[in-house]
């Protein structure tokens, strides 16, 4: 089984500062990786994912995560916050093969809020 | 990548009642997901639907709720049977493909029961 557990609910960062959102997971397996974006009465969006190799991954937006085996973690982060980037941000995770595929866990979300 | 699309995008229903939720995608998928989002909270799997075998539901979740049809690869449709208040949620469809080994979700419906 695996779990995700995201640092902090709530998350204000001052515009073109760094965005940093924290996430770790338990899983038995080496896992797959997500962070979505959703904003206000929308759907979500995959920023960017960790399948295999490559432990720097980049995504959307100017969004890059790194997997860290040892520490469990996927944080996510962005050098410079811009307004736009005020949203829900959840990270999830799903373990590879058998009857797994298309299951992901999600953390419980981190509100990013960006001040002027 | 792939489009989903969801019907209706939101509704407001009266206790006792039944709602069908249509999900479209824009190209054949195998896998294909219901998920829902209480207010405020994060997202839960409710069921697994691949065309041509039941639906597999997720601890918590019944077929007698939840009926799910996958009638073929691009399409499902999710109903909320007997609705109560604490049905009130986001219902959000979603696909696996499987080459790309990402995962896509509709926009969702946004559920009022009161």
């Amino acid at each position: 089984a695996q779990s995700v557990t995201q640092l902090g609910s709530h998350v204000s960062v001052s515009e073109g500062a760094l965005v940093l959102l924290r996430c770790n997971y338990s899983s038995s397996v080496p896992p797959y990786l997500f962070w979505y974006v959703q904003y206000p009465n929308q759907g979500l969006q995959l920023l960017l994912k960790y399948t295999t190799g490559a432990t720097l991954v980049k995504g959307i937006n100017g969004f890059e995560a790194e997997f860290k085996k040892s520490e469990t973690s996927f944080h996510l982060t962005k050098p410079s916050a811009h307004m736009s980037d005020a949203a829900e941000y959840y990270c999830a995770v799903r373990a590879p093969g058998g009857d797994s595929w298309g299951k992901l866990q999600f953390g419980a979300g981190t509100q990013v809020v960006v001040t002027p | 990548s792939a489009v989903i699309s969801q019907k209706p995008s939101r509704d407001i229903c009266q206790r006792g009642t039944s709602l069908t939720i249509q999900c479209q995608v824009d190209s054949q998928v195998t896998m294909m997901f219901w998920y829902r989002q209480q207010p405020g909270q994060s997202l839960t799997l409710i069921a697994t639907a691949n065309q041509g075998s039941e639906a597999t539901y997720e601890s918590g979740f019944v077929i007698d709720k939840f009926p799910i049809s996958r009638p073929n690869l691009t399409f499902s449709t999710l109903t909320v049977s007997n609705m109560s208040p604490e049905d009130s949620s986001i219902y959000l469809c979603s696909v696996w493909t499987s080459g790309a080994h990402e995962q896509y979700f509709g926009p969702g419906t946004r559920l009022t029961v009161t």
